[in-house]
């Protein structure tokens, strides 16, 4: 499958922890993007990072990228309930236009 | 402001009964595209637009089909639906089809095939 792997399938935690999500890849990559869906609600573009970039932020987030391992991984620091969604990697390949998805993370986090 | 407006929000059809999915833009971008998400699974490339240029996903099936007459609208006909086809389909648009663009969402239909 082209589709990316992300883990944990879900997470829960308390408001004001920080949440981590994965997100594994198997071919070469142009620029990897992160994606949140609200429930029944269409996806909304978070962060993206370029294949020579390692590190990205964007208020609370926290984006690293690591081509040797084509992993990545999202950090939202000190979470709030409003964070409550699923996360979704989307990879640009190198050489090909489409955005590829991956399985997604469902985070919860409760007051 | 919207931008990417999808209508209706939630459409019920019969088994076998065609149905269409209306998308449309304020951003004036040249890509539209439709995506298929089934329950807890990732959004499935349909279809996309470049300007008019059709292009079809190799796995797409024959039943999904597209429209877009002008630059601010973009249709998904579904010609004979099945209890399989029951799904969210989401509207996406981005200035270009490559590099570093980003894909700006609809809030998706959601689609019930009795």
């Amino acid at each position: 499958s082209q589709q990316g792997e992300e883990d944990p399938q879900a997470l829960s935690i308390q408001e004001g922890e920080n949440a981590t999500m994965n997100c594994s890849y198997k071919t070469s990559i142009n620029n990897l993007q992160w994606y949140r869906q609200n429930s029944g609600r269409g996806l909304v573009h978070l962060i993206l990072i370029r294949s020579n970039e390692r590190e990205k932020h964007s208020g609370r987030l926290r984006v690293t990228l690591d081509t040797s391992k084509k992993s990545s991984s999202l950090l939202i620091t000190a979470s709030r309930a409003a964070d409550t969604a699923s996360y979704f990697c989307a990879r640009r390949n190198t050489g090909f236009q489409k955005l590829v998805f991956g399985t997604g993370t469902r985070l919860l986090v409760s007051p | 402001d919207a931008m990417v407006i999808q209508n209706p929000r939630y459409q019920v059809t019969q088994f076998g009964k065609p149905v269409t999915l209306s998308c449309s833009q304020t951003l004036n971008h040249n890509v539209m595209y439709w995506y298929q998400q089934k329950s807890s699974q990732a959004p499935k490339l349909l279809f996309h637009y470049y300007d008019k240029d059709f292009n079809n996903e190799a796995d797409t099936p024959d039943n999904f089909q597209s429209r877009r007459p002008n630059t601010s609208f973009c249709f998904l006909d579904i010609r004979s639906p099945g209890l399989g086809d029951a799904a969210m389909y989401l509207c996406a648009t981005s200035r270009s089809s490559g590099g570093t663009d980003t894909q700006y969402f609809g809030p998706g239909t959601r689609l019930t095939v009795l």
